[in-house]
């Protein structure tokens, strides 16, 4: 079946710093993939629609500016938290749809637990 | 902005009894879907009911819907402790595209 991989699976980073997370489509290709905020306990919300060869779409309240997002080819997309702050710790989780699944559903990554210190 | 409700919001049951966890939506939606989240871990898809379907049954699940109440729900059957996870159900709205609108969650406890 379709497989989204995550990396890294955790992150610590001092107050200041940028960190990249990698998403990665490893059996089939993906135009799209998203970006998902989850806090603990709570449910996932969606930060935004990565669009390969295209600027990422931004749900309302997103920074777009401190979350950057990269997709550069159809199995790879990036998020990049810029001058994280403690408040940015989150587990954040991609997921891409392979559309040749006969399910229909949603691969997730296993997703990064961010945590700015 | 969440587009569900889930009720309830955590249920602990004995292996062996059912779990059944609703979930309400607010707009028109194309389907819904059904996930399972290991505590700190990514999610698993369950099981997609289109919006012209009532019911749908894969092993011990099943899922009902009811788009005239705009509501769902997700039927487990003779639980296992190893169904301890957090249940979302999810839905791709009519007209919005490819994105998934995750609902609040339930947080399902089987104990032995």
């Amino acid at each position: 079946g379709a497989v989204v991989s995550q990396h890294p699976s955790w992150v610590i980073c001092k107050s200041g710093t940028s960190v990249k997370i990698e998403c990665r489509s490893l059996d089939f290709q993906a135009t799209t993939m998203f970006w998902y905020r989850q806090f603990p306990k709570q449910s996932l919300m969606l930060m935004a629609t990565s669009n390969e060869g295209s600027k990422a779409t931004y749900e309302q309240g997103v920074e777009k500016d401190k979350f950057l997002i990269n997709h550069a080819s159809l199995t790879l997309s990036t998020l990049t938290v810029t001058s994280a702050h403690p408040e940015d710790s989150s587990f954040y989780i991609c997921s891409a749809r392979d559309w040749t699944g006969s399910q229909n559903g949603y691969t997730f990554g296993s997703g990064t637990r961010l945590t700015v210190v | 902005s969440q587009q569900g409700e889930e009720d309830p919001q955590a249920l602990s049951i004995q292996e062996g009894e059912n779990a059944t966890m609703n979930c309400s939506y607010k707009t028109s939606i194309n389907n819904l879907q059904w996930y399972r989240q290991n505590s700190g871990r990514g999610l698993v898809h369950l099981i997609l009911i289109r919006s012209n379907e009532r019911e749908k049954h894969s092993g011990r699940l099943r899922v009902t819907l009811d788009t005239s109440k705009k509501s769902s729900s997700l039927l487990i059957t003779a639980s296992r402790a190893a169904d301890t996870a957090s249940y979302f159900c999810a839905t791709v709205l009519t007209g919005g595209g490819n994105k998934l609108t995750f609902g609040t969650g339930t947080q399902l406890k089987v104990e032995l």
